[in-house]
């Protein structure tokens, strides 16, 4: 079975400008999760969505971060404008269920911010 | 925060069983323990969960104490594909994965 796809693998952008990621879940998968991983630290979670709609974005900073999976299956995040803390990798996982045991996790985005 | 202490890095022979601790003692009674690893370069990868019992699958073996204060993730035969960063976890059925530092595993030849 094919795995989480993302696009692209890496980026580099200037702080204030704009960049966006792409997801594309396991088939069939409902829940889809964003983190940001910092250098050195464990993934956070930033949204998770069930189907389209959002169940929780409790840790995305909303000023400058949005995503959307409209249709329930691609997702993309986006950040707008991009500060120097936001480089990081950002992965992108699906589950199943909302409350199931396993996440798949894509292979990531590393995003550079000079 | 995440609830677990894990050590920074650990060192295992390959061929040998890889033992990772990790301490949970504010667990609470309906509270999972996770473990997964994450590969230089790539995104995490699920290892395997338990409650209360000791579980076992393909991959390791997980053994939690019986005050569930702390667990051991064993690899019995490390290989250094097994290199990696491994996470352990605590999450209630509904919560979202919390992710600490982990514990950085080398295995050497």
């Amino acid at each position: 079975e094919a795995g989480v796809a993302q696009s692209p693998r890496y980026k580099i952008i200037e702080k204030r400008q704009s960049v966006a990621f792409w997801c594309n879940p396991i088939s069939g998968h409902a829940t889809l999760y964003w983190y940001q991983q910092i250098l050195g630290q464990g993934p956070k979670l930033l949204i998770q969505f069930q189907n389209n709609g959002v169940v929780d974005d409790s840790q995305l900073p909303k000023d400058r971060f949005s995503a959307e999976r409209l249709k329930g299956v691609d997702s993309t995040l986006k950040i707008q404008p991009a500060k120097l803390e936001d480089s990081a990798v950002y992965l992108c996982a699906s589950s199943l269920r909302v409350l199931d045991n396993e996440q798949f996790f894509g292979p990531g985005t590393r995003l550079t911010v000079l | 925060d995440a609830k677990t202490t894990q050590p920074t890095s650990m060192d295992c022979a390959e061929g040998r069983a890889a033992n990772l601790p990790c301490n949970h003692s504010t667990i609470s009674g309906n509270e999972y323990v996770y473990w997964y690893r994450q590969i230089h370069s790539q995104g995490p990868q699920y290892i395997i969960h338990g409650l209360k019992n000791n579980e076992t699958n393909e991959m390791a073996s997980l053994i939690i104490t019986e005050d569930r204060k702390s667990s051991t993730l064993i690899l019995p035969h490390a290989t250094l594909r097994d290199t990696a960063v491994y996470y352990c976890i605590v999450r209630g059925y509904t919560d979202k994965l919390i992710f600490g530092t982990g514990t950085r595993l080398q295995v050497f030849p």
